[in-house]
């Protein structure tokens, strides 16, 4: 069974600096995956989606990376700022019929 | 514009006393599903449908129903509520099957059963 894990579950850093937040799961057969942006109370916002043939993705300033192999992904953001503040969640579909599988997240604070 | 749209935002009710959440979106998917969030255990899939009168347990559907008579409606009903069942429950679509395509997600039903 797919497992999705985040670390660090919680992070805080300064303003401008920039950050990696990191993804593994234990099954390579995934059909993408995805990360989404959580604020306190709300619901999900999907950042970027990186097919399992494509290595990286770019929106902005976040950039994910995708590594099947080794079953890992990565989310950089750069030049980070106090509006960055949510809580990260990667998550893969083992098949495109199949549902979701998330990780816990990884909390993020950027202090002014 | 692209949406999912749960409702109620929020509902606090009382033990046994049947409800329903629904959901509604506007993209023609196929596939849509109920999650919960609960601290701790994070985002865990209730049921889900990949297309009218097609549904499917997830990982945690004891104690819930759902139906799906029209291709961009999926309600959810706790036919007796329990205290257990309290948590942020999230309805999400997206198109089946095509690798690029990404989930949406409605922005949450805040539930406390008494």
């Amino acid at each position: 069974k797919q497992e999705v894990t985040q670390i660090p579950a919680a992070l805080s850093v300064p303003e401008g600096e920039n950050l990696v937040l990191n993804c593994s799961f234990t099954d390579s057969a995934i059909y993408n995956l995805q990360w989404f942006r959580q604020d306190p109370g709300k619901g999900l916002t999907s950042l970027l989606l990186i097919q399992s043939s494509q290595r990286e993705q770019t929106s902005g300033r976040l950039n994910a990376s995708l590594d099947k192999s080794s079953g890992r992904s990565t989310l950089y953001i750069a030049a980070s700022q106090p509006g960055d503040s949510a809580t990260y969640l990667c998550a893969v579909p083992p098949s495109g019929n199949t549902p979701l599988v998330f990780g816990k997240g990884t909390r993020l604070s950027v202090i002014a | 514009e692209a949406q999912v749209t749960q409702n109620p935002r929020y509902l606090i009710t009382v033990t046994g006393k049947k409800l329903t959440v629904t959901c509604s979106q506007n993209m023609n998917h196929e596939y849509m599903s109920w999650y919960r969030q609960d601290p701790g255990l994070g985002l865990r899939q209730i049921y889900y449908s990949m297309n009218v009168e097609v549904t499917d347990k997830g990982d945690v559907p004891e104690g819930y129903k759902v139906s799906r008579k029209e291709k961009r409606n999926f309600p959810l009903i706790l036919e007796s509520p329990s205290p257990n069942q309290t948590s942020l429950y999230f309805c999400a679509s997206r198109r089946l099957a095509e690798a690029k395509n990404i989930q949406y997600f409605g922005a949450g039903t805040r539930l406390s059963v008494l």
